[in-house]
């Protein structure tokens, strides 16, 4: 039973299309979260919900829009997809509330490639 | 969130401890060390975290400098499927810093 899990696990589409990844986490938390890594590896929070609400947003285009429908899932729609967006998108939940509860646990991840 | 300095990569006898450093000479009272590691082509994933006091639990421990300016990551017994990015992130108690700051992490290379 996957706790934290992301789909597509692929995602190939062409520039200006417009996309959604899912995520849906299983746990019981409150807070969900949205990371991209580039083809660098480079791990970079992009968002976060806690409770359906935005909480974190870290100057992310206005082309990526996430949506919290309940607090077991985060969806993330991008529109106009550009080169630049190719990377692998995590997601990831935990608790909110006091370093020792926000432990997070990541999905497997979606490998976005923009052609 | 105080910066991390970790060795780009490390090897490790399958079999023997790997001792992963990380330099956090600027961490603050209120700020824990956490670690995690990613697994080739995986999630990210929570290996432990501590404050001041060395921790241990079912896969790592932690040793932490008096000073708090650097810790070790310690796998007792390396195997192959340690082989990963491990990652040493520095993190606040505030409510308002949930995310984590990856850094460039340690690729460790366990070999037979």
């Amino acid at each position: 039973d996957t706790a934290v899990s992301q789909t597509p696990k692929y995602l190939v589409t062409q520039m200006g299309n417009d996309k959604s990844i899912k995520c849906e986490q299983n746990l019981g938390h409150d807070t969900m979260y949205w990371y991209k890594q580039d083809s660098k590896k480079f791990l970079k929070i992009m968002f976060s919900y806690n409770n359906k609400e935005l909480i974190i947003n870290e100057t992310v285009p206005n082309r990526f829009s996430p949506k919290s429908p309940d607090k077991a899932h985060l969806n993330l729609h991008i529109n106009s997809l550009e080169l630049g967006d190719s990377a692998v998108y995590f997601c990831a939940s935990s608790h909110r509330g006091g370093v020792a509860k926000n432990i997070q646990y990541f999905g497997a991840g979606t490998r976005l490639s923009v052609l | 969130d105080a910066k991390t300095t970790q060795p780009p990569s490390m090897d490790c006898a399958e079999g023997r401890a790997a001792n992963l450093p990380c330099n956090h000479s600027t961490i603050s009272g209120n700020e824990y060390v956490y670690w995690y590691r990613q697994i080739h082509s995986q999630g990210p994933q929570y290996i432990i975290h501590g404050l001041k006091n060395n921790e241990t639990n079912e896969m790592a421990s932690l040793i932490i400098t008096e000073d708090r300016k650097s810790s070790t990551l310690i796998l007792p017994h390396a195997t192959l499927r340690d082989t990963a990015v491990y990652y040493c992130i520095v993190r606040s108690r505030s409510y308002n810093t949930d995310k984590l700051i990856f850094g460039t992490g340690t690729r460790l290379q366990v070999f037979p």
